[in-house]
């Protein structure tokens, strides 16, 4: 079975500009979550998608944004990128909501 | 609210030895604990879980057993190689509607 994809692997953007990151859930998992690794802040929790909907979201400005779409793959956009945006961006996919995760390899975002 | 808290690293050990990285947790109900590994440039792994009190989470020689008394979930290892040096997270998850959280994670180094 197939893991979770993520792409692309590396970004390098410029500030002021927009992103698209993209995730392939595990098949037959219904539920992708996404989450912003830093070496200051560690992993913390951007938002979670089950049947094309947001069902819980972090405390992140609305720059982040997501959807899902319905054969469960989804994307986050980062708009206006900021410098403080830099890091590892992991999707992790599960069967339902709020059960054990599995994690992409996740995209390394830089702004520079 | 709810937290994890891991030991500070970096931990190093020399081949063949004993490991244990200790996690506790502060969270409402009862949670369901996992411990994730990190290799450098890769995304998260799933190492073990455990979903109630006294269940024991176990994988590749790594141990690790729910203590509801004393609200903690240590990672254990008898005997450590060189390739186990990674990154190791402590996580729960309390329920429908909720996220991962992780603890700030414990570098893990084993020399030769």
């Amino acid at each position: 079975k197939a893991g979770v994809t993520q792409t692309p692997r590396y970004l390098i953007k410029t500030r002021g500009q927009q992103v698209t990151l993209s995730c392939s859930p595990i098949s037959g998992h219904r539920s992708v979550s996404w989450y912003q690794q830093t070496p200051g802040q560690g992993l913390q929790f951007l938002f979670e998608y089950f049947s094309e909907t947001q069902r819980n979201k972090g405390n992140f400005p609305g720059r982040f944004s997501g959807r899902q779409f319905s054969n469960s793959r989804s994307e986050m956009n980062v708009s206006t990128l900021e410098l403080g945006d830099s890091a590892l961006y992991l999707c992790a996919s599960q069967i339902e909501l709020s059960t054990e995760a599995f994690f992409g390899q996740g995209t390394r975002l830089t702004v520079v | 609210g709810n937290s994890v808290t891991q030991m500070e690293g970096p931990v190093t050990l020399s081949e063949e030895a004993f490991l244990t990285i200790n996690c506790t947790y502060t969270a409402t109900g009862y949670p369901s604990l996992f411990w994730y590994v990190q290799y450098p440039g890769e995304g998260l792994q799933l190492l073990l879980k455990a979903t109630k009190a006294d269940d024991k989470g176990s994988n590749k020689g790594f141990e690790a057993t729910y203590r509801k008394e004393t609200t903690s979930f240590h990672l254990e290892k008898g005997s450590v190689q060189v390739s186990d040096s990674a990154v190791y997270f402590c996580a729960l998850l309390t329920g429908a509607g909720t996220a991962l959280i992780f603890g700030k994670g414990t570098t893990l180094s084993v020399s030769s």
